[in-house]
C-alpha cells in the first residue's frame, strides 16, 4: 500500500492564481481531511468528508474548495491564492470515527 | 468547543533521561486521544492512541501516555530520550476525520 499521497511537494503561486493540491489513498478509507500546518498553531482542519459525495468545512475553510467524487482521491482547490494561504498543507485518511487518522507527506506551498 | 493545549512550546533533556510531554484537552464528551510525532519536513506519525479501557496506554518507540479525566490530561512519556526522539509532538483530540490538535512541543535531545 503507498498510503496516502500528496502532489505536489512544493508550489510556489502568485496572488491571484488558482491550483488543486492531489491527494489520494489506497486504504479504502472513507473519511478523509485536509489540514493546514502554520508554525505555533499546531494543525488545523479545512475540510473533510465522511464518504463519496459528502463534504463539509472545518476550522479554516474559507478560500478553499473541495471535492470527492471517489473513495480515493480529495483534492483541495485555492481558488485565488492569498499570501495567508502560505503554509504546508496535509491530506489525512481513516477508517472510521474510531480510528487513527492516516497522514499524507504533506505540500509545501509559497504563495508570493 | 474542542481545544487542546500544550504548555511547553520547546523541552531539552539530555539524552538518557526522562521525558514527560504535557497535555490538556477539553471535549464534550468520551475524548479520543492521540500523540503524533513530526520529523523536520516530514509527515506526522503516530505514536499512541486511547480510546477506551486502560488509561495507561503503550505506544511506539518506547513512547507511553495516561488518560486522567479527572485532569483533563494525556501526558506522554518516555523513560530514557534518545538522540532520535528529537522532533515535534502533538497532541490531538477527537476521531474520524476531524482532529483537533495542539500547538505542538518542540523536543531538543542533548549529549
Amino acid at each position: 500500500n503507498a498510503g496516502v499521497t500528496q502532489t505536489p511537494k512544493f508550489q510556489v503561486l502568485k496572488t491571484g492564481q488558482s491550483m488543486t493540491l492531489q491527494c489520494a489513498q489506497d486504504m479504502n478509507h472513507e473519511y478523509m481531511s485536509w489540514y493546514r500546518q502554520d508554525p505555533g498553531m499546531g494543525l488545523r482542519l479545512i475540510h473533510y468528508s465522511v464518504g463519496a459525495g459528502i463534504t463539509d468545512q472545518g476550522e479554516v475553510p474559507n478560500g478553499y474548495n473541495v471535492s470527492r467524487s471517489t473513495t480515493e482521491d480529495f483534492p483541495l482547490r485555492l481558488l485565488s491564492a492569498a499570501p495567508s494561504q502560505t503554509s504546508v498543507y496535509f491530506c489525512a485518511s481513516s477508517y472510521s470515527r474510531g480510528h487513527e487518522q492516516y497522514f499524507g507527506p504533506g505540500t509545501r506551498l509559497t504563495v508570493t | 468547543a474542542q481545544s487542546v493545549t500544550q504548555p511547553d512550546i520547546h523541552i531539552t533533556v539530555s539524552e538518557g533521561a526522562s521525558l514527560e510531554l504535557r497535555c490538556n484537552y477539553s471535549y464534550g464528551a468520551t475524548p479520543y486521544l492521540f500523540w503524533y510525532v513530526q520529523s523536520p519536513g516530514q509527515g506526522l506519525q503516530l505514536l499512541l492512541k486511547y480510546f477506551s479501557g486502560d488509561t495507561l496506554v503503550q505506544g511506539i518507540k518506547g513512547f507511553e501516555a495516561e488518560f486522567k479525566r479527572s485532569q483533563s490530561s494525556f501526558n506522554l512519556r518516555k523513560p530514557s530520550v534518545h538522540w532520535s526522539d528529537a522532533a515535534e509532538y502533538f497532541c490531538a483530540v477527537g476521531g474520524g476525520n476531524k482532529l483537533v490538535f495542539g500547538a505542538g512541543t518542540i523536543l531538543r535531545v542533548k549529549s
